[in-house]
């Protein structure tokens, strides 16, 4: 089944920087792959998707990169501010049970003013 | 329209106890799934359902029943609480569509003593 890894654990930079959150995956069958922002005490928010016939969208500050030779994602927030701390995960579907999301063990990110 | 909704948002038990967690989605969504939290692990299925009355195991469906009477509702039953089940409880919604979005309620913590 598929195996999704994200890195790193935790991110601090500081405001007005970039953040850069990396996952790979081990089925090359999947093709979509979202990514979430969950805050404290909530439940996961999409945030940014990708299917397999691009390599990379963009939605104001934040983009994904999709190689699929490579099997690798990335999220990347540009201008970061206070409000984007929170966890992040990366994620692919896979079909094995339906519309099943494959989750990364998530990203503590921290944005500091 | 109120999203996917769970209800509580808090619980503590006792080992060997037993209890419902609700889900409920206004959507029209096929899709129901039922997901745990625990630090470092990301997100795990527990188990799904792709319709009323249809449902299947997720990767860790042990300890845990569900139903799926309509559509709208897929309740999560522990049938005898056990502290390895203390988690994040979260269910999510989606269209049957493939690669569609999938949409998560606000998490219920469970301590079970």
């Amino acid at each position: 089944g598929e195996n999704v890894e994200q890195h790193p654990s935790t991110l601090s930079v500081q405001e007005g920087d970039s953040a850069v959150i990396k996952c790979t995956y081990s089925d090359s069958a999947s093709n979509y792959f979202p990514w979430y922002k969950q805050e404290l005490g909530k439940g996961p928010q999409l945030i940014i998707d990708i299917r397999s016939n691009v390599g990379e969208k963009k939605d104001q500050r934040i983009a994904v990169t999709l190689n699929k030779t490579a099997k690798h994602f990335s999220l990347h927030i540009t201008e970061t501010q206070p409000e984007d701390s929170a966890v992040y995960f990366c994620a692919a579907l896979s079909l094995e049970y339906g519309n099943k999301l494959v989750f990364g063990a998530g990203t503590i990110l921290r944005v500091k003013s | 329209n109120a999203g996917v909704t769970q209800t509580p948002k808090f619980q503590v038990l006792k080992t060997g106890q037993s209890m419902t967690l609700q889900c409920a989605q206004d959507m029209n969504h096929e899709y129901m799934s039922w997901y745990r939290q625990d630090p470092g692990m990301g997100l795990r299925l527990i188990h799904y359902s792709v319709g009323a009355g249809i449902t299947d195991q997720g990767e860790v469906p042990n300890g845990y029943n569900v139903s799926r009477s309509t559509t709208e509702d897929f309740p999560l039953r522990l049938l005898s609480a056990a502290p390895s089940q203390t988690s994040v409880y979260f269910c999510a919604s989606s269209s049957l569509a493939v690669q569609e979005t999938q949409y998560f309620g606000p998490g219920t913590r469970l301590l079970v003593l």
